[in-house]
């Protein structure tokens, strides 16, 4: 079952903060956070491996909070570059090996100057 | 260092017809993952190889088959063609798993393979 990413989409200025939400019904081993611009391949930008956990990357960090099995992602003081399509994908506990990531629809994000 | 490579870029089939879409991983990675992404769907896990065995399979129907060959390069077939297959198909690789504490590593994805089925 996919995660559930909100918002579907967010138009921001530039300087501006955001938030996105990935949130799943099953107990989780780890979120993943990938970014993926207009015609081009998503990028790998953290994983989340122990509930509570919070890593950064540059201005974008996010946090990990296992008894909700929900990820946040925050970027800080948006910059046009961060404009493009946030994926979080997950693994659960259901496999014995590697399962694949499940990844949410999506998180459109635009950056107005 | 050069991307993963994924041939070809783009690709238009009719319904009924089969294609067989290329990957040539990192170099030293050897294991290959495979996902469908759809603007309906996101991205849906589609299998994962490592060392020419297939390690997990995602919910697709059976139409949907991959290999991996000893130089670590993968394909994937799609056969009997449906409309709904139309999507870019991806492509992604890791190193060798168990380096790290994640099952699934860090995935290094190729531009992918554009599939339109008419």
């Amino acid at each position: 079952q996919q995660p559930v990413q909100s918002p579907q989409a967010v138009i921001l200025r530039e300087g501006e903060d955001a938030v996105i939400n990935c949130s799943s019904s099953k107990a989780l081993y780890s979120v993943h956070w990938y970014r993926q611009k207009h015609g081009e391949a998503p990028v790998f930008l953290m994983i989340l491996l122990k509930g509570g956990e919070q890593k950064g990357h540059e201005k974008i960090s996010a946090s990990f909070n296992e008894k909700k099995q929900q990820s946040s992602l925050y970027l800080t003081a948006s910059q046009l570059s961060y404009s493009g399509t946030y994926f979080c994908g997950t693994e659960d506990y259901s496999g014995g090996g590697a399962d694949g990531l499940t990844f949410g629809k999506g998180t459109h994000l635009i950056i107005q100057p | 260092k050069a991307g993963v490579t994924q041939t070809p870029r783009y690709l238009i089939k009719t319904r009924g017809q089969q294609v067989t879409l290329s990957c040539s991983p990192i170099s030293g990675h050897r294991s290959v993952s495979w996902y469908q992404q759809t603007p309906g769907q996101g991205l849906q896990f589609l299998f994962e190889y490592f060392s020419e065995t297939q390690r997990n399979k995602g919910n697709f129907p059976g139409r949907f088959s991959g290999r991996q060959f000893s130089n670590s390069r993968s394909e994937m077939n799609v056969s009997t063609l449906e409309l709904g297959d139309s999507a870019l198909y991806l492509c992604a690789s890791t190193p060798s798993v168990g380096q790290i504490a994640s099952r699934t590593g860090e995935l290094f994805f190729g531009e992918g393979s554009r599939l339109t089925v008419l």
